[in-house]
């Protein structure tokens, strides 16, 4: 079936470093890719995406690229804030025919906690 | 306004009861979503409906029951809890089934089972 694989964690930064959050992946189908974070007592959400192979999806200055030669969906920030402390996760959805049509199945999730 | 609510926000209930979680969207979506987050944060679908109708079904013990009175509202029903059964449970919405489409969660009901 299909999986996700983030980067163990905790991670733990200070102010303005750079992120990098390691995901990959297995599908049986073509699937989409999403980056999902979850804030202290809140619900996720979504925070990027991407559809198709090279896609990059970005916001607020967070970037991942789809890369099926790789199976891989890494989440990059330039400079993190302390406000971006949260748990990320990464996740698939496949088109239809595939085993996780219809739902997210998700990464472990990878808690980020950035220090002033 | 709040697009996908949950009630109650948190449950705490003894082992043997029987609880509900209701969930409610008023984002106009087809789709909604149970999922379970345990207690080291992972996640994983359980249920899902399009139009009212029960679309997927994870290995779920059949004492977890969702129901759907119409396309705004997913309700889970779980007798006869279990201690196994702590966790947060998140409704989500999508315009329609398929992974074009945006997921909306809730805020999550933690549920304790003492």
């Amino acid at each position: 079936g299909d999986s996700v694989t983030q980067m163990e964690g905790p991670v733990t930064l200070s102010e303005e470093a750079f992120l990098t959050i390691n995901c990959t992946y297995t599908a049986t189908g073509y699937p989409s890719l999403f980056w999902y974070v979850q804030y202290p007592g809140e619900g996720l959400q979504l925070l990027l995406k991407a559809t198709k192979a090279d896609d990059k999806g970005s916001n607020k200055g967070f970037e991942a690229t789809y890369r099926k030669e790789t199976t891989s969906f890494h989440l990059e920030k330039g400079s993190v804030q302390v406000s971006d402390s949260a748990v990320y996760f990464c996740a698939l959805s496949d088109h239809p025919g595939g085993t996780s049509y219809g739902k997210l199945t998700f990464g472990q999730g990878t808690i980020l906690t950035v220090h002033p | 306004d709040t697009a996908v609510s949950q009630t109650p926000k948190y449950l705490v209930t003894q082992m043997g009861n029987d609880k509900s979680i209701k969930c409610e969207q008023n984002l106009g979506h087809d789709t909604m979503y149970w999922y379970k987050q345990d207690s080291k944060k992972f996640l994983k679908i359980m249920f899902s409906y399009n139009n009212k109708e029960l679309i997927i079904n994870e290995t779920v013990p059949n004492r977890f029951s969702p129901k759907s009175p119409d396309k705004a509202h997913l309700n889970l029903h779980i007798n006869s809890l279990e201690l196994g059964d702590s966790a947060v449970y998140f409704c989500a919405s999508s315009q329609e089934v398929g992974s074009s489409y945006e997921q909306y969660f809730g805020p999550g009901t933690r549920l304790t089972v003492t």
